[in-house]
């Protein structure tokens, strides 16, 4: 079982452009909840997602999107970057209670 | 608004000794705390959940508390060693349904463990 994949690892964006971040869960696993992690923070719940809808959404404007695919992998999607956006961004999969996270995509934007 | 802490950003102790590490939450009542270990450049990864009608719950070297009434949870690794070093996130699991909601994290506490 290869766990929760994220890609790319590293990302290096321009402010104002716009990025799309990718997330294949562990076999089995149908709910993808992706989190933005700050240097020096907790991770921040940015949405989940289960059979392919939004199902919460936390904190983040609408330049913050997604999408769940039929074989439940998922896609993040940031328009109109911002600097502030700089953050590592966790995919985590789950069928029951706890989540089991990916590497984490690092995206840095200047 | 819901806010959890975790009293240390950093934590040394000696090797052999126990650690603990502390979660207070206010302005929730997660049905759910979740423990997480994080090392550098990684994804958190799940060590243990306890339920809000349980007070303890243990595995191997690793015990948590929970008192919903001090709205704190107790972290607690025994005969430490250098390998658990790593950031320890406490995260209040907010149930949806009965699956898991979305995790509300602390800051995390790096714990550093001495030979």
């Amino acid at each position: 079982d290869a766990g929760v994949t994220q890609s790319p690892t590293h990302l290096i964006k321009t402010r104002g452009q716009q990025v799309t971040l990718r997330c294949s869960p562990k076999s089995g696993h149908d709910t993808v909840s992706w989190y933005q992690q700050a240097l020096g923070q907790g991770p921040q719940f940015i949405f989940q997602y289960y059979e392919e809808e939004e199902r919460q959404r936390g904190n983040f404007p609408d330049r913050f999107s997604g999408h769940q695919f039929p074989n439940y992998s998922s896609e993040l999607n940031v328009n109109a970057l911002l600097l502030g956006d700089s953050a590592l961004y966790l995919c985590a999969s789950s069928f029951s209670r706890e989540a089991f996270f990916g590497q984490g995509t690092r995206l840095t934007v200047v | 608004s819901q806010k959890i802490e975790q009293n240390s950003e950093a934590l040394n102790i000696q090797e052999g000794k126990t650690a603990t590490l502390t979660c207070n939450y206010t302005n929730y009542s997660p049905a759910y705390l979740q423990w997480y270990r994080q090392d550098p450049g990684r994804g958190p990864v799940f060590l243990l959940l306890i339920r809000e009608n349980e007070k303890e719950k243990r595995k191997e070297r690793l015990k948590v508390t929970f008192d919903t009434t001090l709205k704190q949870s107790l972290f607690h690794i025994t005969a430490s060693q250098p390998a658990d070093s790593a950031t320890y996130l406490c995260a209040l699991d907010k149930d949806y349904g009965g699956s898991q909601g979305n995790l509300i994290f602390g800051k995390g506490t790096k714990l550093s463990v001495k030979p």
